[in-house]
């Protein structure tokens, strides 16, 4: 099992409509979450970080479920400029600071 | 401007050379990172340190090789060992110890292509 999944998709949707990404982990002990975009050939760039109580940043919320060790991004209202993969990071136990990256989730917003 | 700088942008290999990326940051990151990326494919982690004269592998460390004498400064080393080289590197820095710093940043990458 990977340490980190997600649906590589592509995900095509029209313009305004609402798209939600998953990704589970298998670390139980991981401390840190993020979500990425990166752009084709490109160098990824922090979206947010991800916390217990979940967090809001324009069109875009993201949830932790500790329990289920899965982390979800939420866009609302989508742009075309929204188009992009999305890479779901984890940060592992206390005082290692190794990032492992998901796949990636592409994202198709369609006109 | 505080960023990470990775040179160069494109390189190419002739079979059995070694050549060596380089990645620079002045943003008083203590960790360091190399990734390698595949078309389609995500980030894989090849070496990480978290602090000078110190670094460990990560999953795919067979065929590469790395040091880190000072703080700003993490090179990487794709030896002829490594039989598959072409790829999109990526190295990125993070602080240590507070949420507020702990966030990959990232360089702009270089392509790797064996001629």
């Amino acid at each position: 099992r990977k340490e980190v999944e997600q649906d590589p998709g592509p995900f095509n949707v029209p313009e305004g409509a609402t798209v939600a990404f998953n990704c589970t982990y298998s670390n139980s002990a991981s401390q840190s979450f993020f979500w990425y975009r990166q752009d084709c050939r490109k160098e990824p760039k922090l979206l947010m970080s991800v916390y217990s109580s979940g967090n809001e940043d324009g069109r875009f919320t993201a949830q932790l479920n500790r329990a289920s060790q899965y982390i979800s991004l939420l866009i609302r209202d989508s742009k075309l400029s929204d188009s992009a993969t999305y890479l779901c990071v984890v940060r592992g136990s206390s005082g290692t600071y190794k990032y492992i990256f998901g796949t990636g989730t592409r994202l198709k917003v369609l006109a | 401007d505080g960023g990470i700088t990775q040179s160069p942008k494109y390189l190419f290999r002739k079979e059995g050379q070694n050549v060596t990326l380089s990645c620079e940051q002045n943003l008083n990151h203590d960790a360091m990172y190399w990734y390698r990326q595949d078309p389609g494919q995500g980030l894989r982690l090849i070496y990480y340190s978290q602090i000078v004269n110190d670094f460990q592998k990560g999953d795919i460390a067979e065929g590469y090789s790395v040091s880190r004498e000072k703080k700003e400064s993490f090179p990487l080393t794709v030896t002829s060992a490594q039989k598959n080289p072409t790829a999109f590197y990526l190295c990125a820095s993070s602080g240590t110890g507070t949420a507020t710093n702990e966030k990959l940043f990232f360089g702009s990458g270089t392509q790797l292509s064996v001629l």
